[in-house]
């Protein structure tokens, strides 16, 4: 069956722009998630959605970041005035629910210049 | 101090050795995952385990909740098998996963 997929795979923007990055994750999937694995760092959790509930934004690193998933399926993370240090990749993954396994997409690579 | 820790952080191994990557973690966990990263980027779950010891061909992984360690042993290993190996938990009602920094493992034929 399909995966998780992330579009797009690559994007450089110039500082200051807006980014949305997508993420199509398994279908029934009810746990979505993502993270960012800067260069020669781990990675790194931003947020996540179960079903209905109000999504975990801890993670996100600053109020120019921001996620919505629309009906329970495909989300969009959205980085406002990009800055160079968000030069990273940005791996979505989707579960069953929270406490199974997570399938992870291929990721979007985003470079800031 | 990170919460979880992995050993060693690059290790190269000739092809057929068995192969040892190390997990520790300072939090009470729910569950702990062990990853596999291409150098691709893509990433693969591995495997998934509260207890005990899950194996899945070459691939063995344990853990001791008591001394809050787990281990990843590759039997046999292949060149296929250079990859990042990423360990993660799940610490107690936290749904997000807390990662390590990565074991690079090279095989050389």
């Amino acid at each position: 069956g399909a995966g998780v997929s992330q579009s797009p795979s690559n994007k450089v923007t110039e500082k200051g722009k807006d980014v949305e990055l997508r993420c199509d994750p398994i279908s029934g999937h009810t746990a979505l998630y993502w993270y960012r694995q800067s260069l020669g760092q781990g990675l790194e959790f931003l947020i996540y959605f179960q079903g209905n509930s109000a999504p975990d934004k801890s993670g996100l690193p600053s109020d120019r970041f921001s996620a919505e998933r629309t009906g329970g399926s495909v989300s969009t993370l959205t980085i406002q005035r990009t800055q160079q240090e968000d030069s990273a990749v940005y791996l979505c993954a989707s579960s069953l629910n929270l406490v199974e396994t997570q399938y992870f997409g291929p990721g979007t690579r985003l470079l800031v210049l | 101090k990170n919460e979880v820790e992995q050993s060693p952080q690059n290790l190269t191994a000739q092809e057929g050795e068995f192969i040892t990557i190390n997990c520790s973690y300072s939090v009470g966990i729910s569950a702990l995952h062990w990853l596999q990263q291409h150098p691709g980027g893509g990433i693969v779950s591995l495997f998934m385990l509260s207890s005990g010891k899950k194996k899945h061909g070459r691939l063995i992984a344990t853990i001791n909740i008591q001394e809050k360690h787990s281990s990843l042993h590759i039997t046999a290993s292949h060149p296929r098998d250079s990859a990042v190996y990423i360990c993660a938990v799940r610490s107690g009602s936290a749904r997000q996963l807390t990662f390590g920094s990565g074991t690079q493992l090279t095989v050389l034929p």
